[in-house]
C-alpha cells in the first residue's frame, strides 16, 4: 500500500518568514495530493490539492509543488502569519478509491 | 454546502460498553464514506471505507468484529466501538465523498474510555 513520509514534524518560524514542508509517497499510482490543516480538536481543512499532471499551483500565500520522478511534493507558505499556526498534513490517494494516506503530520508555529 | 456532521462530539463511557458514533451528510449523498481514528500528536489513519448498501472495507490490523460500521442510507453511517477499552480512546473522524478526490470531513468525535 501507499507509505507518505512527511517532514519536519515540527517547524517554527518568525512572522513574515516561508514555511517549507515536504512529503514524499512510495506509490506511483497516487495521482492525487492534498493537504490538510488542523488546530487542536478540529476536523482537518483542505487548504489546497494537486493532480499529478501538474507541476504547481498556487493560491495566494500557499504553494504546492509536486515532482511525479521522485514521488515528492511540497507545500510553501510565504508571509507566515500567526493564524497560519497549526498542525499541517499531506496525503496521497490514487483517486479512483478516494482513499486517502496521509502524512505523519508538521506543527507549525509562527512567532511574532 | 457539503456539510458533514458527527454525533456525539464526545462521549465517556465505562470499559466493556459499546458506543455508537453517527456520521451523517447534511446537504449531499455521500456515495462513500471513510472513518479514521487520530490519537494525540499523531495523524489520522483510515480504520475502513463504507459504501452505502454494501459491507465495509477495513484497513490492515482493524478488527472488524470490534468497530462494526453500517452504511443504511446516502446520507448516514454509523460507527460502533463494542467492548470498548482504554486504548479505544481516540479522536473518531469520519469523510464524505459524492466523487473520487473529494472527502468532506465531519468534526469528529472524542472518545474517552474509563
Amino acid at each position: 500500500g501507499e507509505n507518505v513520509e512527511q517532514h519536519p514534524s515540527t517547524l517554527s518560524v518568525q512572522e513574515g518568514d516561508s514555511a517549507v514542508i515536504k512529503c514524499t509517497y512510495s506509490d506511483s499510482a497516487s495521482n492525487y495530493f492534498p493537504w490538510y490543516k488542523q488546530e487542536l480538536g478540529k476536523r482537518p481543512q483542505l487548504i489546497i490539492d494537486i493532480r499529478s499532471n501538474v507541476g504547481e499551483k498556487k493560491d495566494q500565500r500557499i504553494a504546492v509543488t509536486l515532482n511525479k520522478t521522485a514521488k515528492h511534493f511540497s507545500l510553501h507558505i510565504t508571509e507566515t502569519q500567526p493564524e497560519d499556526s497549526a498542525v499541517y498534513f499531506c496525503a496521497a490517494s490514487n483517486g479512483t478509491a478516494s482513499k486517502l494516506t496521509f502524512g505523519t503530520g508538521t506543527r507549525l508555529q509562527v512567532t511574532l | 454546502g457539503a456539510v458533514v456532521s458527527q454525533h456525539p462530539s464526545w462521549v465517556i463511557c465505562k470499559s466493556g460498553t459499546s458506543v455508537k458514533i453517527e456520521c451523517r451528510s447534511l446537504d449531499f449523498q455521500a456515495t462513500t464514506m471513510f472513518w479514521y481514528r487520530q490519537f494525540p500528536k499523531q495523524s489520522l489513519m483510515l480504520m475502513a471505507t463504507s459504501n452505502e448498501g454494501s459491507k465495509a472495507t477495513y484497513e490492515q490490523g482493524v478488527e472488524k468484529d470490534k468497530f462494526l460500521i453500517n452504511h443504511a442510507s446516502l446520507t448516514l453511517s454509523t460507527l460502533t466501538v463494542t467492548s470498548a477499552h482504554p486504548e479505544d480512546s481516540s479522536f473518531y473522524i469520519c469523510s464524505a465523498s459524492r466523487k473520487p478526490r473529494e472527502q468532506f470531513f465531519g468534526p469528529g468525535t472524542r472518545l474517552t474510555v474509563l
